[in-house]
């Protein structure tokens, strides 16, 4: 079964503890992507992989970290977390090449920083 | 400034009529556009997309409209059902990729047997 698997589901830290969110995906895509998702602003971008050792910014990268060693795993690394950074954090990879092609999310990782 | 924009937070149907979300977005050099459905606990899922060379996209009950002069695009569901009730997501592209994609904020469509 194709799967994007994120770890943890749920997670409450504190301030400046650093925390790393897994991503894992079974489908050799080449392209993974991270996004948060906060009331009133949707799903906003904060980096991806075009393929191994390939990172870019997206559109709200601050205060994040991010590494491609891997094709299957692409973890969103917090190395200083602060309250603002709470949300719902989805990881995501497609195959690249062509177009529409279809993008697969995991099931969303809740962070809440105190 | 938001590109994609999605002005109606929620939208109430009654089951077997036709819903209707709507989507508008700023930016020209958008040309792929994608409609994602997501349930309460779980990640978005695809539901269909739109190339700008095309106005009309169907798949089952769910067709996308795009109207490029007014820059706006909309899902249409036909006959609505309870089980689309959702947030349904309008997403944009430049290059017909997934790579950069441009979301709105969402709609939650309930849809009342």
């Amino acid at each position: 079964e194709a799967q994007v698997t994120q770890n943890p589901r749920y997670l409450i830290t504190v301030t400046g503890k650093k925390l790393t969110v897994t991503c894992s995906q079974n489908m050799n895509h080449e392209y993974m992507s991270w996004y948060r998702q906060d009331p009133g602003l949707g799903l906003r971008q904060i980096y991806y992989s075009m393929n191994v050792e390939v990172t870019d910014k997206g559109d709200v990268p601050e205060g994040y970290k991010v590494s491609r060693k891997e094709k299957r795993n692409f973890p969103l690394i917090l190395e200083s977390p602060s309250p603002n950074q709470t949300s719902l954090y989805f990881c995501a990879s497609s195959r690249t090449g062509g177009t529409g092609n279809t993008i697969y999310f995991g099931e969303g990782s809740w962070l809440t920083v105190v | 400034d938001q590109q994609v924009k999605q002005n109606s937070p929620s939208l109430s149907v009654q089951e077997g009529r036709i819903s209707i979300l709507n989507c508008d977005y700023t930016n020209s050099m958008f040309d792929y556009f994608l409609w994602y459905k997501k349930y309460p606990a779980e990640g978005p899922t695809f539901l269909i997309s739109i190339s700008s060379i095309k106005d009309k996209n169907e798949d089952g009950r769910f067709t996308v409209f795009l109207n490029k002069s007014a820059k706006h695009l909309s899902l249409h569901i036909v006959p609505s059902q309870p089980g689309d009730s959702a947030v349904y997501f309008c997403a944009a592209s430049v290059g017909g990729s997934n790579y950069k994609l441009t979301f709105g904020k969402g709609t939650l469509l309930t849809v009342n047997p």
